[in-house]
């Protein structure tokens, strides 16, 4: 079975603090990404790799960077975190470098807020 | 317009009872279609792929018209535990760097 772990379930941070989400998967998968999701909303993609040490933005990268410095490790920082980012993030990942025609797997998620 | 517009429901339906539901998408470039379904505070898992021809698996059946650009879930003999949240997901356009687009999702509760 596909696994894929985030660091965290819960995380409390206050506004303007360096915030790292991890995520790891065990598939040996090319892809990875970084979702938000809130109600009403859906799913948004904030930034995807589809390879060792490359990123792609997603439709809301704005305040949001992120590292892919192993395979089967890609991590979502925000820089200076600020209340409407508190959120639930979820992290994905599929195989096939073609990277959107295939399953993607999600990890538990990690339910951020920020005061 | 939303890329990817559901019915954000709830539908409440009693079990046993047979209930279906779509997913408008407004890019005719889009290529590959699913479903997922989300359990309350849990992670999405796919349900199943969406192709031309349809799709079926056991109780669950996936159409796809591509005139009209919607998808849709029908499911059949509903149980309890199908009670979830089923999303829609739409790959935006031909190349690898589409993205793939989640729809808001539609809530299902199956009633005893």
């Amino acid at each position: 079975d596909v696994k894929v772990t985030q660091s965290s379930r819960y995380l409390v941070k206050r506004t303007g603090e360096k915030v790292f989400l991890e995520c790891v998967q065990d598939m040996d998968h090319e892809n990875m990404f970084w979702y938000r999701q809130d109600p009403g909303l859906g799913l948004r993609l904030i930034y995807f790799s589809y390879d060792v040490k490359m990123k792609e933005k997603g439709d809301i990268p704005e305040g949001y960077s992120v590292s892919r410095e192993k395979k089967e490790r890609f991590s979502l920082i925000l820089e200076s975190a600020s209340t409407n980012q508190t959120s639930m993030y979820l992290c994905a990942s599929s195989e096939s470098g073609t990277g959107f025609a295939d399953t993607q797997y999600f990890g538990p998620g990690t339910r951020l807020t920020v005061l | 317009r939303k890329e990817v517009e559901q019915d954000p429901g709830p539908f409440n339906v009693p079990e046993g009872a047979t209930v279906a539901f779509n997913c408008t998408y407004s890019n005719s470039a889009s290529q590959s279609f699913f479903w997922y379904r989300q359990d309350c505070r849990k992670e999405p898992k796919l349900l199943m792929s969406v192709y031309s021809s349809g799709n079926e698996d056991g109780r669950f059946t996936a159409q796809l018209n591509r005139a009209s650009q919607y998808i849709s879930l029908l499911i059949r003999d509903s149980k309890l535990s199908d009670s979830a949240t089923y999303l829609c997901v739409v790959n935006g356009g031909y190349s690898s760097a589409s993205k793939i687009i989640f729809g808001s999702g539609t809530r299902l509760s199956i009633r005893p």
